[in-house]
């Protein structure tokens, strides 16, 4: 099983649809916990971070489970300049390393 | 611009040469991370460095792969008698090494090796 798991996608959303991403992870002693978000072809820039009691960035809603060991994004009235690939980022707990998922693509349609 | 900066942008080879890729972190950070990436997948962590001290490697870093970060600023990756299976983007990242602290990633360095 691999560290994290995301929604394999793709997602193909029309402009003003909400989306949502969930992502696993296997070590339940992480602690930090991201959202990033990859354009084709440029480095991944961080969306958000993810916090214990959930968190709001915008039309950005990211959630975080320890029970289940999930952490969750949610889009609300996508455009089109959200077409990208967000990655899932998990810490363990000491922070050396973070395990990325492999992304869940994303294209909003006209 | 005080972003992470990543140098070649770009790097063809032969297969069997050398190369070396290097990173300039953000200044104010003390952690330093490599990573590689290929196509459809996400970035996987290669090594880190806390400082000038190199705390851990993946077991993706054979012994071809070295890195250094020799007075806890920049930091290289060489490889040595590169593979075609090396043909990926090297990413390098910097934080400021707290628990919370997210990742700041350079352009990357795009390399093929023919």
């Amino acid at each position: 099983r691999k560290e994290v798991e995301q929604d394999p996608g793709p997602f193909n959303v029309p402009e003003g649809a909400t989306v949502a991403f969930n992502c696993t992870y296997s070590n339940s002693a992480s602690q930090s916990f991201f959202w990033y978000r990859q354009d084709c072809r440029k480095e991944p820039k961080l969306l958000m971070s993810v916090y214990s009691s959930g968190n709001e960035d915008g039309r950005f809603t990211a959630q975080l489970n320890r029970a289940s060991q999930y952490i969750s994004l949610l889009i609300r009235d996508s455009k089109l300049s959200d077409s990208a690939t967000y990655l899932c980022v998990v810490g363990s707990g000491s922070a050396r390393q973070l395990t990325f998922g492999s992304g869940t693509q994303l294209t909003v349609l006209p | 611009d005080t972003g992470v900066s990543q140098n070649p942008r770009h790097k063809i080879t032969k297969r069997g040469q050398n190369v070396t890729f290097r990173c300039d972190p953000i200044s104010e950070h003390n952690r330093l991370y490599w990573y590689r990436q290929t196509l459809g997948q996400g970035p996987e962590f290669l090594t880190y460095f806390q400082n000038e001290a190199q705390l851990e490697k993946s077991r993706l870093l054979s012994d071809r792969f070295s890195a250094e970060r020799p007075k806890g600023s920049f930091s290289t990756l060489e490889i040595q008698r590169t593979e075609q299976g090396d043909s990926a983007m090297y990413l390098c990242a910097s934080s400021l090494g707290q628990i919370n602290s997210p990742l700041h990633f350079g352009n990357g360095t795009r390399l093929t090796v023919t």
